[in-house]
Order: structure tokens, then C-alpha cells, then sequence
């Protein structure tokens, strides 16, 4: 079945430490987006790419970095820069690249800090 | 500053009772306005609305955009115990190409 992959469903971070989570998509979708998700305070956008070998900023990107080398894959790196990683983390795609176009959401991957 | 409010953050109804569930936007360079539906894990897309007063209609559930006030609501009749959930609304920018989304309205339908 065509869908977005998180993994992994849980992670710990201990202080100082960097963590790389996991999305994969098969949906041949164009466009890739993560998001964080704070109680009382919707999904606010980390990165997002439109196409391989580029990504943009979102409104809360500083401690956290992204590379898109395939299409299939957008994996972000919480760095030890960020403060408050604690936090449920969503991966996103959509078949285009405007925001006209629906997202597909993966089953999210829940930070916490030992 | 580009925001999306939702209203009302939380709500407890009956089986067989009909809501409506209010999203209002301030966002630059509007070009969609979506609905999701989130129950413990990933957000599933309900609707999806670019013109005014024209109704999206899907079973017990139903949305309408007004781009003159800047809102859109989604209704959910006979509700049942399923339609528990947390209903999002995105809005899309042509600006960035980006989507703002709401806190969230945390519907519990109790049997």
C-alpha cells in the first residue's frame, strides 16, 4: 500500500545528543513537509521541500536541519541546539507543489529527552 | 502575522447531536482552506475548499468557505462515537506555498 513511513514511533534524546528521524514516502508525491506538534498548539511547519536537493525554512527551524537527497525520503536532525525538543513530530507529503494540493500524513514520531 | 483560529477548543455532545465546528484566517495570499481529522496518530484529509459558498459534502459531514469573512465551518450531523477526534484547519498560502494551521477543536461524542 502507498503511504508515508515514520520511524521510529517512539525516540529518547539525551542532552547534548543529536537524533535523526525517519520519513519515507511512496506515493511518488513531489513535495515534503515536517511539522511539529505541541499540545494547545496546532502543527507548526519545521523544513519543507518541494524537490529533491532543495528545502525552506518554515517558522520554527532554528535546532533542527534536513537534507532531501531522493525523493522518497526527508529525514530531519533534531540538533543539540534545540532547546525544547519534546514534542509529537509529523511528516507530511503532497502530489504538488502549491498549497492547493491535500497532505498525506505519517503516524508521527514521539521526541522525549531522558 | 499569518494565523488560523479555531473555535471552540473542545467540545462534548450526545450521540445523534449535530456541531459545527468554526475556523477564522488572517492569511496572506490565500489559496485553500482544508480540514483534517486527527484521532491518535496522523491527520486524515476531510475537505478541501478554494471558492466561497460552495458546499463539500461527504456523509454526516459537511464544510463551506466564506472568503469575504474570512471563515469556514465544518458540520458533522447524528454524530457517533467515531467522530471523536481532534479536526484540524490548514490554510494554504500561495506565498512560500505553505500551510498555517489551527489548534485544533477536540470533539468527544459520548454514547
Amino acid at each position: 500500500d502507498g503511504g508515508i513511513t515514520q520511524s521510529p514511533k517512539y525516540l529518547f534524546r539525551k542532552e547534548g545528543q543529536n537524533v535523526t528521524l525517519s520519513c519515507e514516502q511512496n506515493l511518488n508525491h513531489d513535495a515534503m513537509y515536517w511539522y511539529r506538534q505541541d499540545p494547545g498548539q496546532g502543527l507548526r511547519l519545521i523544513y519543507y521541500s518541494q524537490i529533491v536537493n532543495d528545502f525552506q525554512k518554515g517558522d520554527i527551524a532554528e535546532g533542527y536541519s534536513v537534507s532531501r537527497e531522493k525523493k522518497e525520503s526527508f529525514p530531519l536532525t533534531v540538533t543539540s541546539a534545540q532547546k525544547n525538543p519534546t514534542a509529537f513530530y509529523l511528516c507530511a507529503s503532497s502530489i504538488g507543489r502549491g498549497a492547493h494540493q491535500p497532505q498525506h500524513f505519517g503516524d508521527g514520531t514521539r521526541l522525549s529527552i531522558l | 502575522e499569518d494565523k488560523v483560529v479555531q473555535s471552540p477548543l473542545s467540545l462534548v455532545v450526545h450521540e445523534g447531536d449535530t456541531v459545527t465546528l468554526n475556523c477564522s484566517y488572517e492569511v496572506t495570499n490565500f489559496r485553500s482552506l482544508l480540514w483534517y481529522k486527527q484521532e491518535k496518530k496522523a491527520p486524515t484529509f476531510l475537505f478541501m475548499l478554494t471558492s466561497s459558498g460552495i458546499e463539500k459534502k461527504s456523509g454526516r459531514l459537511s464544510s463551506i468557505l466564506d472568503k469575504k469573512e474570512l471563515f469556514s465551518i465544518l458540520n458533522i450531523t447524528a454524530t457517533q462515537t467515531g467522530d471523536s477526534a481532534v479536526y484540524l484547519c490548514a490554510v494554504g498560502s500561495n506565498t512560500g506555498n505553505q500551510f498555517y494551521f489551527g489548534t485544533g477543536t477536540s470533539l468527544t461524542v459520548i454514547p
